[in-house]
């Protein structure tokens, strides 16, 4: 049963401290999406990658945030510094156009920065 | 600016009813537009796709209409039930899988 994988699922972090998240995307798909959801904000894109190039990061605060996808089978989010207005749930989602361009989603990490 | 607004108001409605839900956008030009549920503590599950040259989609229960002249999509769950009961998301994408873009959500409560 293909699905892609999130780790962490909970983290909780002092302020200041560097937090990585980690995503698996479905063996084939190609494209992989990093999404933020908070109560007030919704489901905001991050960033998103192609064939693990990234085409869009335009929604990332880039003094903190960056995005990564060393290979095929991992991509990372990253914070450093973190702060207490970063605590949100974290999802990643990949797809293909060969799906028709669904998106499969991760459970997500529960972010919490203290 | 762009906007994907839903009513964010949950909607409440009796077993058996059709449940209608809105979704409109602004500044868009959307190749495809999706519909997604999601349940608490889980991620977002695809539900149904209409593309910009399409008026009406269905899949068993569900139906997405699609108007580009009111940049308005509708959602309709028929005979609903109280497993329906969830957050609705509607999501945008230009040609080619581009930044799929969601809007916030609208909860359904369906009471038998």
């Amino acid at each position: 049963d293909a699905r892609v994988t999130q780790t962490p699922r909970h983290k909780v972090t002092e302020m200041g401290q560097e937090v990585t998240m980690r995503c698996q995307p479905i063996l084939g798909h190609n494209t992989v999406f990093w999404y933020r959801q908070t109560m007030m904000q919704g489901l905001e894109l991050l960033a998103y990658f192609r064939n693990r190039a990234p085409l869009d990061d335009s929604g990332m605060p880039k003094d903190r945030f960056s995005a990564e996808m060393p290979d095929a089978t991992l991509a990372t989010l990253k914070i450093q510094p973190s702060e207490p207005r970063d605590s949100a749930v974290y999802f990643c989602a990949s797809g293909t156009r060969d799906t028709n361009t669904e998106a499969f989603f991760g459970q997500g990490t529960r972010l919490t920065v203290v | 600016s762009q906007k994907i607004e839903q009513n964010s108001e949950a909607l409440n409605i009796q077993e058996g009813k059709t449940a209608t839900l809105t979704c409109n956008y602004t500044n868009y030009s959307p190749a495809y537009l999706q519909w997604y549920r999601q349940d608490p503590g889980r991620g977002p599950v695809f539900l149904l796709l209409i593309r910009e040259n399409e008026k009406e989609k269905r899949k068993e229960r569900l139906k997405v209409t699609f108007d580009t002249t009111l940049k308005q999509s509708l959602f309709h769950i028929t005979a609903s039930q109280p497993a329906d009961s969830a957050t609705y998301l509607c999501a945008l994408e230009g040609t080619g899988f581009q930044k799929l873009v969601f809007g916030t959500g609208t909860r359904l409560l369906v009471s038998p």
